[in-house]
């Protein structure tokens, strides 16, 4: 079936522009999650959602990041006014089920290239 | 809090050979513990995971993992390497209970592996 889904794979935006991140997770999956991964770094965790709602956004490095999902399915993260040290590997994954509820492993997508000029 | 270390950056094996790499984590309470491998431009695959139970997990494509709770290791194993495994391994962890905060994988730098022919 299909896997989660990234649009755009590419962006590259100007110093101070806002983008927008799309993610498409697995079809049935519950709870949906926004990494960053750094060059040489494993991923690092930004926010995630079980449904609709937000669960845990403590991993936003600042207020220009955002993040929603309003009905349970896609998922936007937004950047305002980006700058230089945003460039990273975005990364969106699903669970079929919120982490309270098991083991379920996290599916992820192939991630979005985010350089900032 | 949680974290995962993965000493090395680099692992070298011929083919044939049995591969280790390494693991060590550090959580409040009980972990989950997952191995994901990325191939370029691809997505994180997931390998296998450790919930409980036997110290010896299986996973796709031949691999297996080690828990040990005594060492706090997580180590990847496979009894003869292919030049097909040759890609990035991350190890991650989260902890198991109920809280806000469980959805987030902590993932260690990862490991690049590299069989020779």
């Amino acid at each position: 079936g299909a896997g989660v889904s990234q649009s755009p794979r590419y962006k590259v935006t100007k110093r101070g522009q806002d983008v927008a991140l799309r993610c498409d997770p697995i079809s049935g999956h519950v709870s949906l999650y926004w990494y960053r991964q750094a060059l040489g770094q494993g991923p690092e965790f930004l926010t995630y959602f079980n449904y609709e709602a937000q669960q845990d956004k403590s991993g936003l490095p600042n207020d220009r990041f955002s993040a929603e999902r309003p009905e349970g399915s896609i998922s936007t993260l937004t950047i305002q006014r980006t700058e230089q040290r945003d460039s990273a590997m975005y990364r969106c994954a699903s669970s079929l089920a919120p982490p309270s509820q098991g083991s379920y492993e996290q599916y992820f997508g192939p991630g979005t290239r985010l350089t900032v000029t | 809090a949680q974290s995962v270390a993965q000493p090395e950056d680099q692992v070298n094996v011929a083919e044939g050979n049995p591969l280790t790499v390494k693991c060590t984590y550090s959580v409040s309470g009980n972990p989950y513990l997952f191995w994901y491998v990325q191939y370029p431009n691809r997505g994180l695959q997931f390998l296998l995971k450790y919930i409980t139970g036997d110290n010896l997990v299986k996973g796709s494509y031949g691999f297996e993992a080690e828990f040990n709770k005594s060492q706090t290791s997580f180590h990847l194993k496979k009894p003869s390497a292919l030049v097909s495994d040759s890609a990035l391994y991350f190890c991650a962890v989260r902890a198991w209970g109920r809280g806000s905060t469980l959805g987030r994988l902590y993932f260690g730098r990862g490991t690049q592996l590299t069989v020779w022919p």
